[in-house]
């Protein structure tokens, strides 16, 4: 079945540094999604991505879909406290069922 | 925006009882429905598939007769989980797609403990 996998599973950041979380999948999909979760929370859909090799930002978040559509990439620059939390790809391929990677959880140190 | 309203928030049973958990998009229809469930520091794990009208898709591993989904109206949709025991201690939350093409969207969660 279909994977998606997902690395770092911890970030600790400096506040103030950028950092990068990875999603990989086993097979090409229709678009990938990317979820926050703040601790105690549910999951917010933050993005979609659909074309191959498409970039989109939203203010210090910039994603990025692969241009064989099996893998993408989440950036944040200058790292708030508010950036805390852990965020989720999750790739749809043939229907309409989500697949989540694994996470990557976000701590800060200001 | 759309809002998808789960309840309860959290829930603690004895072993052996039944709880029901229900999902309700509030300002939109959602013929269809999934359930997770999130076991700490993990990922949402699909449970199964609600449908409006017809029966819930489970996914392998998950027994339908234990995990009971109705979907009986395309606002609501229900979660039942029987004869609970201590490892079905779990975050178990909803979720629907407001419009194709879209994000989808979470409810609150539910955090059953069975004790």
């Amino acid at each position: 079945g279909q994977q998606v996998m997902q690395i770092p599973q911890y970030q600790h950041v400096q506040e103030g540094e950028d950092f990068t979380t990875y999603c990989n999948s086993s097979t090409t999909l229709s678009n990938i999604q990317w979820y926050k979760q703040r601790p105690g929370g549910h999951p917010v859909f933050l993005i979609q991505l659909v074309k191959s090799g498409e970039v989109k930002k939203q203010k210090r978040l910039t994603f990025q879909f692969g241009e064989a559509k099996k893998n993408s990439s989440l950036h944040i620059t200058a790292t708030q406290t508010t950036d805390v939390g852990t965020y989720f790809c999750a790739g749809l391929k043939n229907d309409y069922k989500l697949s989540f990677g694994a996470g990557t959880t976000v701590t800060v140190r200001a | 925006g759309a809002v998808v309203s789960q309840h309860p928030s959290w829930v603690i049973c004895k072993s052996g009882t039944s709880v029901k958990i229900e999902c309700r998009s509030l300002d939109f229809q959602a013929t269809t429905m999934f359930w997770y469930r999130q076991f700490p520091k993990q990922s949402l794990m699909l449970m199964a598939t609600s449908n409006e009208g017809s029966k819930a898709t489970y996914e392998q591993g998950v027994e339908k007769d234990k995990f009971l989904i109705n979907h009986a109206s395309l606002t609501l949709s229900t979660l039942t989980v029987t004869s609970a025991h201590p490892e079905d201690s779990s975050f178990y939350i909803c979720s629907a797609r407001p419009e194709l093409g879209h994000g989808y969207t979470f409810g609150s969660g539910t955090r059953l403990t069975v004790v």
